[in-house]
């Protein structure tokens, strides 16, 4: 079973290009979320979106961009990126509603030089 | 505003009991969350309260007080592959997910 998939797993990034980070789940979940996790920092909710069709912003949005076509991709972009954007990104899925866990893919490590 | 604390490291020896707190102030509560994070990898879930009192789960325990904004994670009979990160969400009155920046355990022989 292979959950939820990031790719790519790490990536170093010139500063003021452009980058999508890919997220698959096949659980079926309708919730999916990006995170980014910081030293020091717990996991911060970037955008979120809770069903097909739909998104939100989280608490640090600015920079980024999401798009939710489907169930199963939830694909993050980076417009023009930034060093203050290096960092660990998780992308984590849910049943949604009345949530219990959340499943988070393997991370990925992106360095904006 | 929002806030999660957790003491940021915490050291114990290989076969003892460790206790990590979490103290939460959030608008609105709808249930706790502790995951396990080994280093490099992704969080994965250990145990959810949304009640008071104690969730055991083999040599995990979790415990909740509403009342307090107080949580603590129990790790009984520990073994080296516990040393991680231990982190404590919380789900707020929107139900999103506030996150504590995590424990750090580090398990001595």
């Amino acid at each position: 079973t292979a959950g939820i998939t990031q790719a790519p797993t790490s990536q170093i990034l010139a500063a003021g290009r452009s980058m999508t980070l890919r997220c698959t789940q096949d659980m079926r979940h309708n919730a999916m979320y990006w995170y980014r996790q910081d030293l020091g920092l717990g996991l911060r909710l970037i955008h979120y979106s809770n069903t097909a069709g739909t998104t939100g912003k989280g608490e640090v949005p600015d920079g980024y961009s999401v798009s939710r076509a489907n169930t199963d991709d939830f694909p993050l972009t980076l417009a023009s990126a930034v060093p203050s954007q290096t960092s660990v990104y998780f992308c984590a899925s849910s049943e949604g509603g009345q949530v219990t866990e959340a499943f988070f893919g393997q991370g990925t490590r992106l360095t904006v030089v | 505003g929002q806030n999660i604390d957790q003491p940021t490291e915490m050291t114990a020896t290989e076969g003892a009991i460790v206790q990590i707190n979490c103290t939460y102030q959030t608008s609105g509560f709808n249930g706790l969350f502790w995951y396990q994070q080994h280093a490099g990898e992704a969080p994965t879930f250990l145990s959810y309260n949304v009640l008071d009192g104690l969730e055991e789960k083999g040599r995990f325990s979790s415990f909740l007080s509403r009342s307090k904004g107080y949580s603590y994670l129990l790790l009984k009979e520990l073994q080296m592959k516990d040393s991680a990160s231990y982190l404590c969400a919380v789900r707020d009155g929107n139900y999103q997910l506030i996150w504590g920046a995590g424990t750090k355990l580090i398990i001595k022989p």
